[in-house]
């Protein structure tokens, strides 16, 4: 089955400054990559996300890229805020999920230091 | 319009008792999953429902847990002789696509 590698676990930033998660997957028939945004005691919320037939994409201060010869996928934020802080997490799967559903990184926790 | 529900919100049981936990997806969403997070931790798969259809209940922990999708809406996860291992968030999510929607979670403890 899939697995999927996030990086770091705990990232601080000071704010205004980037920051970059990295993830690394391993089932090659992946073709789907979404990140999610859970803050404290919330659900998980879809920020971003990048299909294999394209490299790059880019949503206002956030953009997620995809290697897949590599097999790693990152997200880039830019011009930090404090309401990015909160835990991301990466996930892969074989069109949207189906019967092995979505697999999830274990999460990096964002600080934004003021 | 409303989003994935989930209730209850909290559930707190003794060991050896069983729960069920319920999930309203969207209206229209074809497609049902149910996770677990445990704390401090990524999400887990734990099975899928494609409408009508029979799930796939290879991703489940053991053979306390079941779960089932009524009319292809709502869905309930059961787990029997609860364990304290099993204390954790269950998420239920919907999609259409590939976008999945998650509700906000039961956090079951069991003491």
């Amino acid at each position: 089955g899939e697995n999927v590698e996030q990086h770091p676990s705990t990232l601080s930033v000071q704010e205004g400054d980037s920051a970059v998660i990295k993830c690394t997957y391993s089932d090659s028939a992946s073709n789907y990559f979404p990140w999610y945004k859970q803050e404290l005691g919330k659900r998980p919320q879809l920020i971003i996300d990048i299909r294999s037939n394209v490299g790059e994409k880019k949503d206002q201060r956030i953009a997620v890229t995809l290697n897949k010869t590599a097999k790693h996928f990152s997200l880039h934020i830019t011009e930090t805020q404090p309401e990015d802080s909160a835990v991301y997490f990466c996930a892969a799967s074989e069109s949207g999920g189906g019967a092995d559903g979505l697999t999830f990184g274990k999460g990096t926790h964002l600080i934004i230091q003021p | 319009g409303a989003g994935v529900s989930q209730s209850p919100s909290n559930k707190v049981t003794e060991k050896g008792k069983d729960v069920e936990l319920r999930c309203d997806p969207i209206s229209g969403h074809t497609a049902l999953y149910w996770y677990r997070q445990s704390l401090g931790q990524g999400l887990e798969f734990l099975i899928y429902f494609q409408g009508n259809s029979a799930p796939d209940k290879s991703g489940l922990p053991s053979d306390r847990f079941s779960a089932e999708r009524t009319g292809g809406s709502v869905s309930t996860l059961t787990i029997q002789r609860t364990q304290q291992e099993d204390s954790a968030v269950y998420l239920c999510a919907s999609s259409q696509e590939y976008t999945q929607y998650f509700g906000p979670g039961t956090r079951l403890t069991v003491l």
